[in-house]
């Protein structure tokens, strides 16, 4: 079965500095993979997608991502973080075949922004 | 659009009891999934609606049924209640099941089992 591993719980990052989230995967070939961000009291939205292609996939909001094969990562990055970015962010991964197309989230990371 | 929208946004019942939750997909939509969402971490799949039927369904005990209705609306059902059940529940619309249709979660409903 596919897992997600987000290691870290909470990050705070002062505004303005740069971010990255880390993502890892565990699944037996390459799946698609997700990022959303959750603001409080509100649902989730995609902020990036990986299929196939470049490893370098940008989204929305300034956010980019990176997937790294030998290293079953997925990590998420932003050059600057405006004090509106801080959420919660989850990774998920969706096996690319075997007809079962079930989501898996990581647990999220809390992103706590300073002045 | 109103987007995805969910009701109640709360929800307060006993452990035995069984509740109903609402689900109206974005405008365009087809595809319903329900997620549940337990304090601190990620969503978990529960099942995928589409054309009235499930189409996907995770690892959730018979207690948890849905229906899908014709104009694309839902229900997740939850019978016989427990404390574990306490969650957010979230609905996700998009226009078709493949999976580079691109999901729009709704605001989810709070559940309490007491």
């Amino acid at each position: 079965a596919q897992s997600v591993t987000q290691p870290d719980i909470h990050i705070t990052v002062s505004e303005g500095a740069s971010l990255e989230l880390r993502c890892n995967y565990s699944y037996g070939a390459t799946p698609y993979l997700f990022w959303y961000v959750q603001s409080p009291g509100q649902g989730l939205q995609l902020l990036l997608k990986y299929f196939s292609g470049d490893t370098l996939v940008q989204g929305i909001k300034g956010f980019e991502a990176e997937f790294k094969r030998s290293q079953s990562s997925f990590n998420l990055r932003k050059p600057s973080v405006h004090w509106s970015d801080a959420a919660e962010y989850f990774c998920a991964v969706v096996p690319a075949s075997g007809g079962s197309y079930i989501p898996t989230f990581g647990r999220g990371t809390s992103l706590i922004v300073h002045p | 659009d109103a987007g995805v929208t969910q009701s109640p946004t709360h929800l307060i019942k006993t452990r035995g009891q069984q509740v109903t939750l609402r689900c109206s997909p974005k405008s365009g939509h087809d595809t319903v999934s329900w997620y549940q969402q337990a304090l601190g971490q990620g969503p978990q799949f529960i099942f995928q609606y589409y054309e009235e039927e499930e189409r996907q369904r995770g690892n959730f005990p018979d207690r948890f049924s849905g229906h899908q209705f014709p104009n694309y609306s839902s229900e997740l059902n939850v019978n016989a209640l427990l404390l574990g059940d306490s969650a957010l529940y979230l609905c996700a619309s998009s226009p078709g099941t493949r999976v580079y249709n691109e999901q729009f979660f709704g605001p989810g409903t709070r559940l309490t089992v007491l």
